[in-house]
């Protein structure tokens, strides 16, 4: 089955410094992968997306993220990051269940907490 | 606006009773689904329906129905026979298909004693 793998539980940063995020994937196929973000108390949204191209992505609030696929990676960064980004971050991997049926498999996330 | 309503924000019940979650969306997403989200476990699919009148069991249906009789409203219900129901439940939609991203609501948090 596939799975999703984020390697950090809780990341503690503060304000100013730099982020990195491990993602990995176990399906070998095509991919199309995502970054979600959980704000305290709010709607778990989009932070960025690949489907093709460049596999250089850039995200809303100055996110980014490149998919390696030789690696089966998905890393998510900011140069510096703001209390503001405190939050929980799940990366997650679309695929076909069969059928022409998709499902988005989520990794167990990654809790950031910026310091002022 | 457009989006995903799920209601009540937070549901009590005794153990033994089923309860139902209610989730509405006015995207006109064909596609939608319910997840369970448990403290370092993340998203894990129940459900999900990319029709109306149709849908498919995910990772963890196990103690869980669910019904699609209109495209706008996808409502789950949690019955006795699921063993751990305590959680944090969100419903999600899209358009059908690999390259689209799914929409959350706000959640319903169930806590069964």
């Amino acid at each position: 089955a596939q799975s999703v793998s984020q390697h950090n539980h809780h990341v503690i940063l503060s304000e100013a410094a730099s982020l990195e995020l491990g993602c990995n994937y176990s399906y070998g196929g095509t991919v199309n992968l995502f970054w979600y973000v959980q704000y305290p108390g709010q709607h778990l949204q989009l932070l960025l997306k690949y489907f093709s191209g460049d596999p250089l992505v850039k995200g809303i609030k100055g996110f980014e993220a490149e998919f390696i696929k030789s690696k089966f990676s998905f890393n998510l960064r900011k140069p510096s990051v703001q209390w503001s980004d405190t939050a929980e971050y799940f990366c997650a991997v679309i695929h076909s269940s069969g059928a022409g049926s998709y499902q988005l498999t989520f990794g167990k996330g990654t809790k950031l907490s910026v310091i002022p | 606006d457009g989006g995903i309503t799920q209601s009540p924000k937070y549901l009590f019940r005794k153990e033994g009773q089923n309860v139902t979650l209610s989730c509405e969306q006015n995207l006109n997403h064909d596609a939608m689904y319910w997840y369970r989200q448990d403290p370092g476990q993340g998203l894990r699919l129940i459900y999900y329906s990319q029709i109306v009148n149709d849908f498919q069991k995910g990772d963890i249906a196990e103690g869980y129905s669910v019904s699609r009789e209109k495209k706008e409203s996808f409502p789950l219900t949690v019955t006795s026979a699921q063993k751990n129901p305590t959680a944090f439940y969100l419903c999600a939609s899209s358009i059908p298909g690999g390259v689209y991203e799914q929409y959350f609501g706000p959640g319903t948090r169930l806590t069964v004693t």
